[in-house]
This record gives C-alpha cells, structure tokens and sequence, in this order.
C-alpha cells in the first residue's frame, strides 16, 4: 500500500515571501500521479498542482512550483510571492497510474500554512 | 457549470442512528469516489463508484455503503452510527480515468 507522510504540521511565511511544504511517498510502483490540494476554511478541497511521475520536469502554476525527486520519493511545494489568500491546509496526494479504480486518492496529514502581513 | 454539490451540509444524528449522504457530480463525470476526514486528518478513501458499480472500497466496515444512480448521482450510507463517525465526509467526481478529481463542499456529520 501507498503512504504519504507530510512532516511540517504547521508553517509560516511573510506575505510576499517563500516558503516550501515537504512530502514524502513510498510506492513500489513506477507510474503514479501526485498533486497538492489545499483546504480553506470553505473545507472544500482544491487542486493546486499535479506532476506525473514519467516527467522529470518539474510542474509549474504561476506562484506554485514543485520539486519532484522520484528517486527519493520527494515532492516538495514551493510557494512564492505568498498572498494573504494562501492560508489553508495544504495536502499532499498520491494516485497510481495502474489502479483500476481510477481516482482514488491517497492523503497525507496535512500542513497548516499560516500567512502573516 | 455546477461544480460537485453535496446535501446535506451538516447534520447531527445519535449513535446507533443511520444516515445518508447525497452527491451530484460535474455533469459528465461518471465515476464518483467518497472521502472521510476526521478532524486534523486528511482524507481516507472509503468508495469509489464508475457506471453504477462499486470499483474501489477502502478499509471501512460494512456499515458503510453507497450506491451510484443511473444519473450518475451517489449516496453514502453509514448504519449504526459510531462517535467515531463524526468527520466531514467529501465527495469527488471525475472522468474514470482522469487526472484530476473535483470536490464538493462536504456534509459535516456529528454523531452524538
């Protein structure tokens, strides 16, 4: 079974400044997807980012970009520019490409992000 | 379009009680998957449904399940209601084979 562990409970960053959510995955498979998701106070769960396993670059979203180590099973959200808006949980996610079951998900435990003026 | 819409929003029930938990997915979308998150967790898969039929289960006890209509809606069902089950449980929908899986709001439930 997969696992995802995000280790940062909470952060925080300046507006206008980086800050970088870390993930960390074990699979034994070789094609899978993996994305960010974040939950606002709304509690409505909302794609940030997502990387594809067989490209080795790294996905990009305006202020959001991902550091994907597939080697070391790593993928790493950096935000920059940070905006008061970006406060919310922040979760990590993993799909296998195989599974036949199609859109389940596997979720880390979240990391707070704090956005401070 | 209308996004993935779930009812009811919050709801309180006894233990021992059961309930159902409705979904309408983005109108296209046939596979319909059903998260719980309890409180300071992230979400744990428990049901996926493609074309009416059961296509994934996560590890959750029989007093959970659900159903997919012919229109693609989905209910959740949980009998006997446990303490335990207080969480907000989301919904998602997709394509079966898509990249990306869009959420409801989610229906806070309370068991008391």
């Amino acid at each position: 079974a997969q696992t995802v562990t995000q280790s940062q409970p909470e952060m925080s960053v300046q507006e206008a400044e980086t800050v970088t959510l870390s993930c960390t995955y074990d699979t034994s498979e070789s094609d899978y997807y993996l994305f960010w998701y974040k939950q606002p106070p709304s509690r409505q769960m909302i794609l940030v980012i997502r990387q594809e396993a067989y490209k080795q670059q790294n996905a990009t979203e305006n202020r959001f970009s991902v550091n994907f180590q597939k080697a070391a099973k790593s993928f790493s959200l950096k935000i920059s520019d940070s905006q008061l808006g970006d406060a919310a949980m922040y979760f990590c996610a993993y799909r296998s490409e195989g599974e036949t079951s199609g859109s389940r998900l596997t979720f880390g435990e979240g990391t707070q992000l704090t956005v401070n003026p | 379009d209308a996004g993935v819409t779930q009812s009811p929003t919050h709801l309180i029930k006894t233990r021992g009680q059961h309930v159902t938990l409705r979904c309408s997915p983005i109108s296209g979308h046939k596979s319909v998957s059903w998260y719980q998150q309890v409180l300071g967790q992230g979400p744990q898969f428990i049901f996926q449904y493609y074309e009416k039929e059961e296509r994934g289960r996560g590890n959750f006890p029989d007093r959970f399940s659900a159903r997919q209509f012919p229109n693609y809606s989905s209910e959740l069902n949980v009998n006997a209601l446990l303490l335990g089950d207080s969480a907000l449980y989301l919904c998602a929908s997709s394509t079966f084979r898509g990249t990306e899986a869009f959420f409801g709001q989610g229906t806070r439930l309370t068991v008391v």
